[in-house]
């Protein structure tokens, strides 16, 4: 079946620092890619999606690319803020648009 | 604001116990899904509906069941509670159900306790 592997955290960063967190996904077919996140208290906001090969995804400073031959879609930021601390979840849709999740990446930014 | 709604935003019950969530999705969706988050299972889908008709079943347990309505409001009934059914569980919405491709909206969660 379909799953996503993403690092596990927390991953802790210094204000300004560069971010990459790794996914990869194991799909039957030709998946949508999605990466989700969570602040403290609060539901999933989708940040960014790629639905074909070599398609970039990207919002708010964050960036992933859709990597069919690694079956990869790693985030990444190039300076990330305090207010970008929470937990990021990659996520696969293939059949009905169901999502499998990753098991999520906490991130932690301090000043 | 994603534009999905969910009742109650916690519910703290006991175990054998039955409760009803609520979620009514983003005006225009007509896709709702409910989704189970724990700290040892992660996130999973639970169950998919599309204007009124089940149309895909994920790790849903046999005591788990849920309807959408007419008005595409959508209920997760949970019975005979067990200490580990309590989770955050999210509903979300999207247009259609187009394999794949949707964005889905995420409603803000219940978070059920079961003591």
């Amino acid at each position: 079946g379909d799953s996503v592997t993403q690092m596990e955290g927390p991953v802790t960063l210094s204000e300004e620092a560069c971010l990459t967190i790794n996914c990869t996904y194991t799909a039957t077919g030709y998946p949508s890619l999605f990466w989700y996140v969570q602040y403290p208290g609060e539901g999933l906001q989708l940040l960014l999606k790629a639905t074909k090969a070599d398609d970039k995804g990207s919002n708010k400073g964050f960036e992933a690319t859709y990597r069919k031959e690694t079956t990869s879609f790693h985030l990444e930021k190039g300076s990330v803020q305090v207010s970008d601390s929470a937990v990021y979840f990659c996520a696969l849709s293939e059949e009905y648009s169901t999502l499998t999740f990753g098991k999520g990446t906490m991130l932690l930014v301090s000043p | 604001d994603s534009g999905v709604t969910q009742t109650p935003k916690h519910l703290i019950t006991a175990t054998g116990q039955r409760v009803t969530l609520r979620c009514s999705p983003r005006s225009g969706d007509l896709s709702v899904y409910w989704y189970q988050q724990s700290l040892d299972q992660g996130l999973q889908f639970l169950i998919q509906y599309y204007n009124g008709e089940e149309r895909a079943k994920g790790n849903i347990l046999e005591r788990f069941s849920a309807q959408q309505f007419p008005d595409l409001h959508s209920e997760l009934n949970l019975s005979s509670l067990e200490l580990g059914d309590s989770a955050l569980y999210f509903c979300a919405s999207s247009l259609r159900t187009s394999g794949g491709r949707e964005t889905q909206y995420f409603g803000p969660g219940t978070r059920l306790l079961v003591l």
